[in-house]
């Protein structure tokens, strides 16, 4: 099936250094989603992006639509502890599919 | 407005037993999905439904079985447990294709 390559597979950061991580595919996508999964937790979704070019925040993540529909970038700035867990990005393919793919997840430590 | 909710918790079969695991979403979706985790994976496909009455197959439907009766329920059926489907469960919704919510998941284990 679909596959989004998603990294890195891991990072380990101190605390108050921003973070990056990206999703890419050879497919185009119509849409794109950034989710968070605490341990034991279903994931939350943090960001929603709908257009290629299209930057959107919420509180210290900023995530992007690539240009080219083919990619994506979650950043986080000054990150804290609570940052941890594992960031999953997903996406709608181009031509209407029912169902989102997944990238196979960033896990991110954050030390204090 | 409880969003996505999951039940049990937890579960423990034994192997060749049966189960239902419960979801349910207060919040009039459309699209409803059933995914497995397992340890330190990411999150695979198992059925999904657009709407009451209509279901398919996702990335990895054997051994299991849906139904879609009403918007608000999205039961997945295991029929015949084995160990291979030890895992995590998540059910999610949404009004369309994109931004799923996701309910807080059910851990199974078969042995």
């Amino acid at each position: 099936g679909q596959q989004l390559n998603q990294s890195p597979q891991s990072m380990f950061i101190q605390e108050g250094e921003d973070v990056s991580m990206n999703c890419t595919s050879s497919s185009i996508f119509n849409t794109w989603l950034w989710y968070k999964q605490d341990p034991g937790e279903g994931p939350v979704l943090l960001i929603a992006l709908y257009k290629a070019g299209e930057l959107t925040s919420n509180g210290r993540l900023t995530a992007q639509f690539g240009i080219t529909r083919k990619d994506s970038f979650l950043n986080i700035s000054a990150s804290i502890p609570s940052d941890v867990g594992i960031y999953f990005c997903a996406g709608q393919l181009q031509g209407g599919s029912e169902k989102l793919v997944f990238g196979k997840g960033t896990k991110l430590t954050v030390n204090p | 407005n409880a969003g996505v909710t999951q039940t049990p918790k937890f579960r423990i079969l034994k192997i060749g037993q049966s189960m239902t695991l419960q979801c349910a979403q207060d919040m009039n979706h459309n699209y409803m999905y059933w995914y497995r985790q397992d340890p330190g994976m990411g999150l695979k496909l198992i059925y999904y439904s657009v709407g009451a009455g209509i279901t398919d197959k996702g990335e990895v439907p054997n051994g299991y079985n849906v139904s879609r009766s009403t918007t608000e329920d999205f039961p997945l059926r295991l029929e015949l447990a084995a160990p291979s489907q030890t895992s995590v469960y998540f059910c999610a919704s949404s009004y369309s294709v994109g931004e799923q919510y996701f309910g807080p998941g059910t851990r199974l284990t078969v042995t």
